[in-house]
């Protein structure tokens, strides 16, 4: 099993670009979730998804995130425009809902916006 | 969900056990611990997860206590791989499946 899969691992953009962070689940899993990870703030949940359907996105900071999941192995963050203060290591996760409630996390996406 | 408190950090030396603690006093009835770790620039992992008895399994053991108004996560022979930071969460199963992460504690593992 290849687990959860976030691309890309690095990314540096400039302030005002659009940055899109990508996450395949892993296979037969119906739930996904996005965190941010910061010094200050922690482990922060931003969206979560069942069965393709965003329920629960009240973490999601403000209009310029925004959060896809188009088919059961593919989603998508995308920042537009981006912030400095938007630098952070985000971070995907799938699950079975309903199951053992494990989540299996990706490797992250370290994000810095200069 | 239930809150949680943890000590900041701990130490522990290589080869002993390492015991630690969680509170969360206000947990209710159908709420199960959980417990996940994170390795420095890693993403959390699983550990362990329980309900009332006690559990066991390759990685670790979760001992709670009899009123569930807190646990232990023990690690029987820390090695310097253990050295990150645990998280205790308590949560009810299948509502979501969300986990909301407090502070943690760093777990330190020494020669």
């Amino acid at each position: 099993d290849a687990g959860v899969i976030q691309s890309p691992r690095h990314e540096v953009t400039e302030m005002g670009q659009e940055v899109t962070l990508r996450c395949k689940p892993i296979s037969g899993h119906n739930s996904l979730f996005w965190y941010r990870q910061t010094m200050m703030r922690g482990l922060e949940l931003l969206i979560y998804f069942n069965n393709n359907v965003p329920i629960d996105d009240s973490g999601m900071p403000e209009d310029r995130f925004s959060a896809k999941m188009p088919n059961a192995s593919f989603s998508t963050l995308k920042i537009q425009p981006s912030e400095p203060r938007d630098s952070a290591v985000y971070f995907c996760a799938s699950s079975l809902k309903g199951g053992t409630g494990e989540l299996f996390f990706g490797e992250g996406s370290r994000l810095t916006v200069l | 969900d239930a809150k949680t408190t943890q000590p900041t950090s701990m130490d522990c030396a290589e080869g002993r056990a390492a015991n630690l603690p969680c509170n969360h006093s206000t947990i209710s009835g159908n709420e199960y611990v959980y417990w996940y770790r994170q390795i420095h620039s890693q993403g959390p992992q699983y550990i362990i997860h329980g309900l009332k008895n006690n559990e066991t399994n390759e990685m670790a053991s979760l001992i709670i206590t009899e009123d569930r108004k807190s646990s232990t996560l023990i690690l029987p022979h820390a090695t310097l791989r253990d050295t990150a930071v645990y998280y205790c969460i308590v949560r009810v199963v299948g509502a979501g499946n969300m986990l909301t992460f407090g502070g943690g504690t760093r777990l330190m593992v020494k020669p």
